[in-house]
This record gives C-alpha cells, structure tokens and sequence, in this order.
C-alpha cells in the first residue's frame, strides 16, 4: 500500500518564526489534504491539493505530484499555530481503502 | 453550512460492553468515512459509507460495524469492548468519496474502555 511519511516530527520554533513541513507519499495520487489537528482532536481542512500551490493567509501549500511530495509552509507563526500538522492521501486497494495519514508533524510555537 | 457533527463527544465504557456513535455530515454529502486515532497506530481507516451501503473497509475485526441511513447519517458500532479500543473516533464526510473529493472531519468522540 501507499506510504505517507512526515518530516520534521518535530518542530519548536519562536512565534514569529516561519516554517516549512514536509510529506512525502510512495504512489500517484489523486488528492492530498493537510489538516490542522486542534488540541480537542479535531482536525481541520486546511488545504485540498492534489497539484500546484495554494495559498491562505499566512500558509501556503504546493504539491509536486509528479516528484511525490507536498510542503506547507506557515509564515509569521503565532501561538494558536501549535498542534499536529498531519497530510493524507487517498488510497485504493491492498486490503484497507480511505485516506492514508502520515505520522503528523508536532509544532510548538512559543510567545 | 453547518459542519459534521459527532455524539456523544465523550463516552467511557466497560470492558465487554457495546457502543454505538453517530455522525451526521455535511447537507449534501453522500459519503461519511469512519476512523480511529491511538497515540500507538495514529489515524486508520475504518469504512466508508455511500448511498447507506458499505464501500470500503479497512483492516480492523468483525466487531467494528457501521450502517448507514436514508438521511446519509452514519452510526458506528463496536461490540465486546477491549480495552485497545480505547481511541478517538472521527467520521468524515464528503461529497461523494475520499478518493476524488475534500474530506472533512467533525470534532470526534472520545472512547474510554476500562
């Protein structure tokens, strides 16, 4: 089946800060979505890419499709930035459909 | 639009016992998709309803089942509770499916099995 791979897991950055997380996927897809998990555990659309770049405020999104990875970018990053920042990408076949997550990326924005 | 809604938001159960959840998506959105979060196995597909008919499944027991209603409104239901169930389920609803149209999740209902 398609691996999802997330990079850094980790990041700690000072607000203000801007930063840049990374997906990786194994197969062509047909879409790519990054969402923003609150501390309630919701997630939220933030964007729907399957290819190109799209912007929203202070984050931007571009996906390479052709090269098999996807990056967000947050600029000015504020406190209410912090969460887990997960991507996921549709998959057929193999036994288990749906999206298939990565691992997240963990952001701490601190004051 | 009123987002996808999820009940209850919080539920603790005993072992060997059964749960049901339920989720309402988004008016128009045929499709809903059932997941479950664990800090050990992240975010894993459950199934996928559309049109009140099992689509997809992923990899999880028999004891995991879903059904779907006339108004798209899905219920997901787990039998003989074990305490690895212990987990946050989230629905999502699209369109008409995951793999050609944006998902999108309600707030999920924590699942506590001691």
């Amino acid at each position: 089946g398609i691996q999802v791979e997330q990079s850094p897991p980790d990041l700690i950055l000072q607000e203000g800060a801007n930063s840049t997380l990374r997906c990786n996927f194994s197969d062509s897809v047909n879409n790519l979505q990054w969402f923003h998990q609150n501390p309630w555990g919701q997630l939220i659309n933030l964007f729907y890419i399957p290819s190109g770049t799209k912007q929203n405020g202070r984050l931007s999104a571009t996906t390479v499709a052709t090269e098999r990875y996807s990056l967000l970018y947050i600029s000015s990053s504020q406190t209410t930035d912090s969460g887990v920042y997960f991507c996921a990408v549709p998959k057929r076949g193999g036994g288990a459909d749906g999206l298939t997550f990565g691992k997240g990326t963990h952001l701490i924005i601190q004051p | 639009k009123a987002g996808v809604t999820q009940t209850p938001r919080y539920l603790i159960k005993t072992r060997g016992q059964q749960v049901t959840l339920s989720c309402s998506p988004i008016s128009g959105h045929r499709s809903v998709s059932w997941y479950q979060q664990t800090p050990g196995q992240g975010l894993q597909f459950l199934f996928e309803y559309f049109s009140e008919t099992q689509r997809n499944k992923g990899n999880f027991p028999g004891r995991f089942s879903g059904r779907q209603f006339s108004n798209s409104r899905s219920e997901m239901n787990v039998s003989t509770l074990e305490l690895g169930d212990s987990a946050l389920y989230l629905c999502a609803s699209s369109l008409a499916g995951f793999l050609d149209y944006e998902q999108y999740f309600g707030p999920g209902t924590r699942l506590t099995v001691t």
